[in-house]
């Protein structure tokens, strides 16, 4: 069964501080991986894609990384701003129909 | 260019009451998802249509649930009788053809009491 689990659910960090949000997934066969913005009463908003032969995207302050091998992304936010807090979910898609898996979100809150 | 339109926001009904919520595309996408979002998870896709036929609908509990894209635009998502187990996020989403990236609605937010 297609599962991504993210950690942690929630996160709290000061205001320009860096973190560091983890996605394993076991979707398979793989087409690409991305990252999802969701402020609260929002729909999410792609933050990165990145396929197979992709390891590392930037999107501003955001970095995602993808191991293709391990199965495993991480989402790093550097200099965090209080604009940030918001739920990040990771979103795996599969070939050949490309139906998307979603995580549970880590909801991270910036504290001035 | 316009983003998804949902409508309405919010809504809150009593459980074996009937609902209906609204969705508007992006203008020129043909896929057009519904999702329902429980408080704490992420989305899980109820519907999929392709212009105006079904792609997808095996999470659809249809025995209360319905959709329809008539025009294989606006499309429309029906509770008949919602259950306290409905209130959720019901989020909309569209992209430019099967595979392209989705770009979500606001989402209409469903309370049953």
């Amino acid at each position: 069964k297609n599962q991504v689990e993210q950690s942690p659910q929630s996160l709290i960090i000061l205001e320009g501080k860096n973190c560091t949000l983890q996605c394993n997934y076991t979707v398979s066969p793989f087409s690409n991986l991305r990252w999802y913005k969701q402020d609260t009463g929002r729909g999410p908003v792609s933050l990165t894609i990145m396929t197979f032969s992709e390891n590392t995207k930037s999107n501003g302050r955001y970095t995602a990384t993808l191991d293709a091998d391990t199965k495993q992304s991480s989402l790093h936010i550097t200099a965090s701003q209080l604009s940030d807090s918001a739920s990040y979910i990771c979103v795996v898609s599969a070939v050949p129909n490309e139906k998307l898996t979603f995580g549970t979100g880590t909801r991270l809150t910036i504290i001035p | 260019e316009a983003g998804v339109a949902q409508s309405p926001r919010y809504k809150i009904i009593e459980k074996r009451q009937s609902v209906a919520f609204w969705c508007n595309p992006i203008s020129g996408h043909a896929t057009l998802y519904w999702y329902q979002q429980i408080l704490g998870q992420g989305p899980k896709l109820l519907i999929q249509f392709q212009n105006n036929g079904v792609v997808d609908d095996s999470q659809l509990p249809k025995d209360r649930f319905s959709a329809e894209r008539l025009k294989g635009v606006d499309s429309t998502l029906k509770i008949q009788p919602a259950k306290l187990e409905d209130s959720a996020v019901y989020l909309c989403a569209s992209s430019l053809d099967l595979g392209y990236e989705q770009f979500f609605g606001p989402g209409t937010r469903l309370t049953v009491l």
